[in-house]
């Protein structure tokens, strides 16, 4: 059975604070890994990441991929209260393009 | 804007009576997606469409359907929801095969009473 595991499920930090958040799977036939922000709404595109040790930035948040220990981290400088959102990362498996999410990291950022 | 839009945003239905949400993009996408997100829990699958090829998760209920009349529409059916459906229902599509994002529409949030 495919598990895609998000950690911390929450966390709570200061603005200026930086975060990493973590995602590891065991997936069969994996293809991509991706990483969404969810707010109140539904989740907004953050990064994909199809190939190891290769670093996406975008601002203040960067995520990398490690295929061989099959994890991937989100890291998020310089924190804002704007950052505050639950943080999903998905797992993109088989060529039918099935993704499967992990539960989320909640993240708070206090003024 | 090219997008994935959702209709209806908020839907309230009454136990056991049928609703259809409705989904529609203007992407050209091949391939189209529901999933199902209860309060507090990652967005499950329910099925999606390969250009008009069916495919549906081995775990989701009979109760839900889904239809695609063509490449822009796609709809899901309860057909007779229970007061364990609320949830929001997100619809998303994405271009073909292989590690292409998925891009999601704001969600239709059912109520059933």
């Amino acid at each position: 059975e495919d598990k895609v595991v998000q950690s911390p499920l929450s966390l709570v930090v200061h603005e200026g604070d930086t975060v990493t958040l973590n995602c590891s799977y065991e997936v069969t036939n994996f293809r991509s890994l991706l990483w969404y922000k969810q707010e109140k709404k539904a989740p907004t595109f953050l990064f994909m990441l199809t190939s190891s040790g290769i670093e996406k930035k975008s601002g203040r948040l960067s995520s990398i991929l490690d295929k061989k220990e099959l994890f991937s981290i989100l890291n998020i400088t310089a924190t804002q209260t704007g950052d505050s959102a639950v943080y999903l990362c998905a797992v993109v498996v088989d060529n039918n393009n099935d993704m499967r999410f992990g539960a989320g990291t909640r993240l708070t950022v206090k003024p | 804007d090219a997008m994935v839009i959702q209709n209806p945003r908020y839907q309230v239905t009454q136990f056991g009576k049928p609703v259809t949400l409705s989904c529609s993009q203007t992407l050209n996408h091949n391939v189209m997606y529901w999933y199902q997100q209860k309060s507090s829990q990652a967005p499950k699958l329910l099925f999606h469409y390969y250009d008009k090829d069916f495919n549906n998760e081995a775990d989701t209920p009979d109760n839900f359907q889904s239809r695609r009349p063509n490449t822009s529409f796609c709809f899901l059916d309860i057909r007779s929801p229970g007061l364990g459906d609320a949830a929001m229902y997100l619809c998303a599509t994405s271009m073909g095969q292989g590690i292409n994002e998925q891009f999601f529409g704001p969600g239709t949030r059912l109520t059933v009473l």
